[in-house]
């Protein structure tokens, strides 16, 4: 079974600054990382996602970094902005043959402070 | 082009009722997914379903719990004689295939007294 670990549980970062937030897997025949984001009383949403192919991927101020060898992947924020504060879940899939069920790490409750 | 829908948003039942959650899936999608997350924890998968079939329910407690996407309708999670235990908040999730990215729903947040 996938086990997916976050951290940190919560994050403060000043508006502008650079929020990073760290996920380590520990199965690896799988092809898909996704991160969601979710706002109080709201169902998560995709934020960005990364297949292992590559080492890097970024969609305006949010880049993912994937690190096969360390089995880890991070979430980076550039600029963040307030409205940016939201709870941030990575997943990756269960396992083989097992892609459609998302293990979601704990969570990470970013605020950024104006 | 409407996204995923849940309904009711806040459900409250008192001990040994019956709870029931639907969900449609976006235009175009006929897998669904249902998670629960309990409070301060990442969501768990529970249960994978195409029309008229189970999948996967490995998520699904054993019993009181039942889940069914009708050829007709949305699908339906059912949780029979509830407990305070099954207070949390239940999300669907569809895709168009099994390996696409899952949309999630708002969630049905369900209370137990």
């Amino acid at each position: 079974q996938q086990q997916v670990k976050q951290s940190p549980q919560s994050l403060i970062v000043q508006k502008g600054g650079i929020s990073i937030i760290n996920c380590a897997y520990e199965n690896t025949a799988f092809d898909y990382f996704p991160w969601y984001q979710q706002f109080p009383g709201k169902g998560p949403a995709l934020l960005i996602a990364i297949r292992p192919d590559v080492s890097e991927k970024k969609e305006g101020r949010f880049t993912i970094s994937f690190n096969k060898s360390a089995k880890q992947f991070s979430l980076h924020i550039m600029d963040s902005q307030p409205g940016d504060s939201a709870t941030y879940f990575c997943a990756a899939p269960a396992g083989p043959g097992s892609n459609y069920k998302l293990t979601f790490g704990k969570g990470t409750l970013l605020t950024v402070n104006p | 082009n409407a996204g995923v829908m849940q309904n009711p948003r806040h459900l409250v039942r008192r001990r040994g009722q019956e709870a029931r959650l639907r969900c449609s899936p976006m235009k175009g999608h006929s897998h669904v997914y249902w998670y629960r997350q309990l409070p301060e924890e990442g969501l768990k998968f529970m249960v994978y379903l195409q029309k008229e079939n189970i999948i996967d329910e490995s998520g699904m407690p054993k019993e009181r719990f039942s889940a069914e996407f009708p050829k007709e309708g949305p699908s339906i999670l059912r949780i029979q004689q509830v407990v305070r235990g099954d207070s949390a908040a239940y999300f669907c999730a569809s895709s168009a295939t099994r390996t696409d990215t899952q949309y999630f729903g708002p969630g049905t947040r369900l209370t137990v007294l």
